[in-house]
């Protein structure tokens, strides 16, 4: 059965501060991760990881795989009010439970 | 291009009743998913399809059913609902090369209650 798990559950920072959040999986054929983000509606895509050591870059969000650990990161740097979210993580149609992000002003 | 469109918005239901859940994709996306989320527990995958005439169980398929008969349509069926049922229901379609699936596109989501 593949797992996707992910840490922190949640996470309270202020403002202007830099967050980590992981995702570790254990899947039979893994493809690619995917980032997504959740306010209060549907999970909107963040980033789509295939090859290990490449990072990829949106503003102040990044993104690392690495295949040989089985594990990826999700950073946000100068975090801002409005990064307050779940962020998910998914390996093909399997996801985390998500961490939940609260920036406080 | 709606994207991913699933109706109704909100349904109460009252326990041993059936319904539908519809969700029409406009993407031409060969994978289909439904999932559920429920506070606490992310985004569990109840059945999926990888083409028209295709589907598989997830995790969480007992009490659901699907067909995908065409490649736009992907309804889910709750044959019997009972209050475990009372959820959030996503649909979610991507496009694929092969094995290999792309982001996922959600619709706006389902608020279920079963009394």
């Amino acid at each position: 059965e593949d797992k996707v798990v992910q840490s922190p559950l949640s996470l309270v920072v202020h403002e202007g501060d830099t967050v980590t959040l992981n995702c570790s999986y254990e899947v039979t054929n893994f493809r690619s991760l995917l980032w997504y983000k959740q306010e209060k509606k549907a999970p909107t895509f963040l980033f789509m990881l295939t090859s290990s050591g490449i990072e990829k870059k949106s503003g102040r969000l990044s993104s690392i795989l690495d295949k040989k650990e089985l594990f990826s990161i999700l950073n946000i740097t100068a975090t801002q009010t409005g990064d307050s979210a779940v962020y998910l993580c998914a390996v093909a149609l399997t996801f985390g439970t998500g961490t939940r992000l609260t920036i406080i002003p | 291009n709606a994207g991913v469109t699933q109706t109704p918005k909100f349904q109460v239901l009252k326990t041993g009743q059936s319904m539908t859940l519809q969700c029409a994709q406009d993407m031409n996306h060969e994978y289909m998913s439904w999932y559920r989320q429920d506070p606490g527990m992310g985004l569990r995958l109840i059945h999926y399809s990888v083409g028209a005439g295709i589907t598989d169980q997830g995790e969480v398929p007992n009490g659901y059913n699907v067909s995908r008969s065409t490649t736009e349509d992907f309804p889910l069926r709750l044959l019997s609902a009972a209050p475990s049922q009372t959820s959030v229901y996503f649909c979610a379609s991507s496009y694929s090369e092969g094995t290999l699936s792309y982001e996922q596109y959600f619709g706006p989501g389902t608020r279920l209650t079963v009394t």
